[in-house]
């Protein structure tokens, strides 16, 4: 089974508009952490934001926040007031505490393209 | 603080010729990870090592090597370079502490003809 799941390969968003990405996990590790990266077409990978699971608050850096919903394994990223900049692939991203050497596992990506 | 970098940016090998790729951190990071990305697709992890002298498998390791004699060195080898192995490298690094992200370098774009 995947342990991450993008199911929106891309999508368009207006400018100045909120765009959510969606992530679903899966894990019977109590104990992990979610994170997204954006890589844009230069090809870098970007941190944008981290959860644990145990972080009771959902977790917020500037324009981006996640929708965390434990009980229902979803990991949602809401980017507000979309700018051309964050035209690129997002990637969400999970690791389990019980994974030797604090491996990460990748979802497949979501491109997003922002128009003016 | 250059974080992590990664040598070559790009080659062009022929099959059945070996390389080997090269990542730097300075930020004195325990954990260091290869990963794979193909197009459209997530990063796979090839190995990592969790500290000097170490080295583990990942969900993709056959046909690379690595080693990591020191701390701020991780490096990725190819012995016998195949088609299949056309794909964009990525290094990454981090603490040891669960909750650290991880610091990626800029990628190696890397063609098997």
């Amino acid at each position: 089974a995947q342990k991450i799941t993008q199911t929106q390969p891309g999508m368009f968003v207006q400018e100045k508009e909120a765009v959510t990405l969606d992530c679903t996990y899966d894990t019977s590790d109590p104990s992990y952490g979610l994170f997204w990266y954006k890589q844009p077409s230069s090809g870098e990978m970007i941190f944008l934001i981290y959860q644990g699971s145990y972080d009771q608050q959902n977790a917020t850096e500037g324009r981006y926040s996640l929708n965390f919903q434990k009980a229902r394994k979803s990991a949602n990223l809401v980017i507000s007031a979309s700018q051309l900049g964050d035209s690129a692939m997002y990637f969400c991203a999970m690791r389990e505490f019980n994974a030797a050497g604090n491996k990460l596992t990748f979802g497949g990506g979501t491109r997003v393209l922002v128009k003016p | 603080n250059a974080g992590v970098t990664q040598t070559p940016k790009f080659r062009v090998l022929k099959t059945g010729q070996s390389m080997t790729l090269l990542c730097a951190q300075d930020m004195n990071h325990e954990y260091m990870y290869w990963y794979r990305q193909d197009p459209g697709m997530g990063l796979r992890l090839i190995h990592y090592s969790v500290g000097e002298g170490t080295t583990a498998k990942g969900e993709v390791p056959d046909g690379y090597n690595v080693s990591r004699l020191k701390k701020q060195n991780f490096l990725l080898g190819l012995e016998s370079a195949a088609p299949s192995q056309t794909s964009v490298y990525f290094c990454a690094s981090s603490y040891s502490f669960t909750g650290d992200t991880q610091y990626f370098g800029p990628g190696t774009r890397l063609t098997v003809l």
